[in-house]
């Protein structure tokens, strides 16, 4: 079965660069969230999205921002990086109209150097 | 502000053993609560999702069972194997549908 596909797996920047991660969703899935994970923590809730809107909107910096496509996927552009954004970020996707598991990518490893 | 909590942090059984972990939240109003594995560096897989009308769901080797009203869920394995061990993370769906998550109990189930 597809699953939540995350490009890219690895991505190293220096600080004060910019970086975009995206997120391509199960299909049929309308909604997309994201979170980071920082070294040994749990995962925090940046940002979720329904049919291209926002729906909900987390521990997320101003200096990041997400958008989602007429495709459902979804983008995570993260502008000024710091090396505390050196982290694992996740996307997850599920299907609104019913309860539902969060299905949850491989994950893009980002490295702020 | 929803908090999850886990317990122990930390694990370590021989192989065979029956085993629990602990989890609780302090905000009893959630939608769902799900049960996630990540082996280091990796992505999370689903093992289970509790709704909130529900008391408990079984997988294979894997129970989980919610306690909404005192908020707590624990997740029982059955006959552990080294192929268990991994981190495991309990997760609460709350308004916005977003994921509260608790800190993890590290596994390590020896040989």
């Amino acid at each position: 079965a597809a699953g939540v596909i995350q490009s890219p797996r690895h991505l190293i920047k220096e600080k004060r660069e910019t970086a975009t991660l995206k997120c391509y969703p199960i299909p049929r899935h309308d909604t997309v969230y994201w979170y980071q994970q920082g070294p040994g923590q749990d995962p925090q809730f940046l940002i979720s999205f329904y049919e291209k809107m926002q729906s909900d909107k987390g521990s997320i910096p101003d200096r990041f921002s997400a958008q989602q496509f007429s495709d459902y996927h979804s983008e995570l552009n993260m502008s000024s990086l710091e090396l505390g954004d050196s982290a694992l970020y996740f996307c997850a996707s599920s299907l609104q109209l019913a309860p539902d598991t969060q299905y949850f990518g491989p994950g893009t490893r980002l490295t702020v150097l | 502000k929803q908090e999850v909590t886990q317990i122990p942090a930390a694990l370590s059984v021989p192989e065979g053993e029956n085993l629990v972990l602990n989890c609780s939240f302090t905000d009893s109003a959630i939608y769902n609560l799900q049960w996630f594995r990540q082996d280091p560096g990796k992505g999370l897989t689903s093992l289970l999702l509790i709704q909130s009308s529900q008391r408990e769901q079984t997988s294979g080797r894997l129970n989980a069972s919610l306690d909404k009203s005192s908020g707590r869920s624990t997740l029982y394995i059955a006959a552990s194997q080294p192929g268990d061990s991994a981190t495991y993370l309990c997760a609460v769906e709350t308004s916005g549908s977003r994921l509260t998550f608790g800190e993890g109990t590290q596994l390590t189930v020896n040989p």
